[in-house]
């Protein structure tokens, strides 16, 4: 079946850059998406990308894309201890709305 | 301000009980996803629904049933909790149509079952 895999964990310092990776299988995913899950609350869309992008820049997140390899990530620059928080990529899957979650990765970001 | 809300954070029910977790969206969207979370697995999707009184199973359905009868509104209903049922709950809605497929998310349901 279709599949989305992420590292469960990734810890940086403040003001280093984050970079959260993701596999996924389906080839045919229109959009692929970045969610944020901050302690106790909901998933909020931080940004997302649409299949034919190779990138995507937005303030301080970059998505890059690689379709060859099926490979996402998310770059943060100058990580902040706000940003700790669970990240989820998450592709389209056979139209209809619904999505792939991956595991989320637990970014821990220390002073 | 787009707004899904369910009806409780926090909940605790002993074995056997009938559980019933509501989810309210403002936003006139087709589409309702509930979705449970536990830690290294992710989100798993239980139920969706693309319209009022049709509903399709997810991944992990056994267990649950849901109910719509309203376009706004999507129940998750546990028949008898059971202690694998304690986990967080997820509520969702997107628009068909709408670029990108984005699903809006309620805070959860964090269901302790004892």
């Amino acid at each position: 079946g279709e599949d989305v895999e992420q590292s469960l964990f990734l810890s940086v310092r403040e003001g280093d850059s984050s970079v959260i990776n993701c596999t996924y299988t389906d080839s045919s995913s229109t959009y692929l998406y970045w969610y944020k899950q901050e302690p106790g609350a909901g998933l909020q869309l931080l940004t997302y990308i649409f299949s034919n992008m190779d990138m995507k820049q937005d303030q301080r997140l970059t998505v890059l894309l690689n379709k060859k390899d099926k490979h996402l990530s998310l770059r943060i620059a100058d990580t902040q201890t706000g940003d700790s928080a669970i990240y989820f990529c998450a592709e389209t899957y056979n139209q209809g709305g619904k999505l792939i979650f991956g595991q989320g990765t637990e970014l821990s970001v220390k002073p | 301000d787009v707004k899904v809300t369910q009806s409780s954070r926090y909940l605790v029910k002993r074995t056997g009980e009938k559980v019933f977790l509501e989810c309210v969206q403002d936003m006139d969207h087709e589409n309702m996803f509930w979705y449970r979370q536990d830690p290294g697995l992710g989100l798993r999707l239980i139920y969706f629904s693309y319209d009022v009184k049709m509903k399709e199973k997810g991944d992990i359905p056994e267990g649950y049933s849901v109910s719509r009868e309203k376009k706004e509104r999507f129940s998750l209903i546990l028949e008898s909790a059971s202690t694998n049922q304690t986990s967080m709950y997820l509520c969702a809605s997107s628009s068909t149509g709408q670029g990108g497929y984005e699903q809006y998310f309620g805070p959860g349901t964090r269901l302790t079952v004892t």
